[in-house]
């Protein structure tokens, strides 16, 4: 099947500092990638649904200028969680799909703020 | 709006026991039904998917069967194994492919 990877698989950062999180399909060209957060022991929430040369689609509730989001190119996403604090630490996961086909998920990132 | 709704967990069984986790949407239009798998520390996998009523999806023994009169898609395995431990979500894909996810059901299966 499809692989998705992100980079770091961990993080921990100080308060205030920002963060980046890269997230690539590695054998497909992504059309559109999601980035999720997810809670200990909850479900996922999806958080920006971005579409490669496009600004990104942010969920209601959700930070525009905390969380931003790049898509760069066709393989490449990255979520740069900036002044982190440590209600940001959680677990964020990327996914990605070509046109309307199935999505495929990353392995996620853990982050947390100090 | 759309909604997924699974039983609240933790389902805790012996080994090869039968498994059904229950899972039932609400949802306009003719969405895509997934179940998705995460083991401990790391993301989701796609674990199988029905695009239809009555398809029926299958992987690694676990099946499930999109039924559109009872809008439900449960989720079983005839006989877990202690590596089938892992959270399971279900999840409904609607225009665009836009997932919608329950809220995970957590499988503990002991030898």
């Amino acid at each position: 099947g499809a692989v998705v990877s992100q980079h770091p698989s961990w993080v921990i950062c100080k308060s205030g500092t920002s963060v980046k999180i890269e997230c690539r399909s590695l054998d497909f060209q992504a059309t559109t990638m999601f980035w999720y957060r997810q809670f200990p022991k909850q479900s996922l929430m999806l958080m920006a649904t971005s579409n490669e040369g496009s600004k990104a689609t942010y969920e209601q509730g959700v930070e525009k200028d905390k969380f931003l989001i790049n898509h760069a190119s066709l393989t490449l996403s990255t979520l740069t969680v900036t002044s982190a604090h440590p209600e940001d630490s959680s677990f964020y996961i990327c996914s990605a799909r070509w046109g309307q086909e199935t999505q495929y998920f990353g392995p996620g990132t853990r982050l947390l703020v100090l | 709006g759309d909604s997924v709704t699974q039983m609240e967990g933790p389902v805790t069984l012996s080994e090869e026991a039968f498994l059904t986790i229950n899972c039932t949407y609400t949802a306009t239009g003719y969405p895509s039904l997934f179940w998705y798998v995460q083991y401990p520390g790391e993301g989701l996998q796609l674990l199988l998917k029905a695009t239809k009523a009555d398809d029926k999806g299958s992987n690694k023994g676990f099946e499930a069967t999109y039924r559109k009169e009872t809008t439900s898609f449960h989720l079983e395995k005839g006989s877990v194994q202690v590596s089938d431990s892992a959270v399971y979500f279900c999840a409904l894909g609607s225009a665009g492919n836009m997932l919608t996810f329950g809220g995970g059901t957590r499988l503990m299966v002991k030898p």
